[in-house]
């Protein structure tokens, strides 16, 4: 099936320090998706992106649509101990159905 | 309430058994989704509707897992003879019209013993 390649897997950062993570597929996407999952919860949706180099920001994160639509990044600025979990990109498939392909999720530690 | 919903939040089954979980999205929202979380995995799509109907029912396991959504609004997710491999979380999903991000529930979380 699709494969949505996401990294890092985990990463492990001082609070205040910027955080980086992206998603790329050998697919084309129509629609880019980033969310955050806490334990025990389900996903929450962060930022939608739907157009081939958009950026867009969502107070400390900031995620764009790759030009080639077949990648996507989010940063992180100023990182604080409430953005712990696991993130997650997930996009629509060029020519696909409206289901969501999602990324295997990168899990962010923040220490204080 | 304003998101979507899922009962029950836990369910503890034999193998063998049958299991419904049952979705209630976000009112107005014509399109729907089930997938299923396993630990350290992103969540892997089952089925999603648009109104009434399955537009896309790819991700189904098998035919033991079957969905339906009668009104368009709740769907019920209906497993027969449940076996272990089945233990997941469940998260049901809506949008307004398929297009737009998704708003997921909190799961089902499934063991099937």
């Amino acid at each position: 099936g699709q494969q949505l390649n996401q990294s890092p897997q985990s990463m492990f950062i001082q609070e205040g320090e910027d955080v980086s993570m992206n998603c790329t597929s050998s697919s084309i996407f129509n629609t880019w998706l980033w969310y955050k999952q806490d334990p025990g919860e389900g996903p929450v949706l962060l930022i939608a992106l739907y157009k081939a180099g958009e950026l867009t920001s969502n107070g400390r994160l900031t995620a764009q649509f790759g030009i080639t639509r077949k990648d996507s990044f989010l940063n992180i600025s100023a990182s604080i101990p409430s953005d712990v979990g696991i993130y997650f990109c997930a996009g629509q498939l060029q020519g696909g159905s409206e289901k969501l392909v999602f990324g295997k999720g990168t899990k962010l530690t923040v220490n204080p | 309430g304003a998101g979507v919903s899922q009962t029950p939040s836990n369910k503890v089954t034999e193998k063998g058994k049958y299991v419904e979980l049952r979705c209630d999205p976000i009112s107005g929202h014509t399109a729907l989704y089930w997938y299923r979380q396993s630990l350290g995995q992103g969540p892997e799509f089952l089925i999603y509707f648009q109104g009434t109907g399955a537009a896309d029912d790819s991700g189904l396991p098998n035919d033991r897992f079957f969905a339906v959504r009668p009104e368009g609004s709740v769907s019920t997710l209906k497993i027969q003879r449940t076996e272990r491999g089945d233990s997941a979380v469940y998260l049901c999903a809506s949008s307004l019209n398929g297009q737009t991000g998704l708003f997921f529930g909190e799961g089902s979380r499934l063991t099937v013993l």
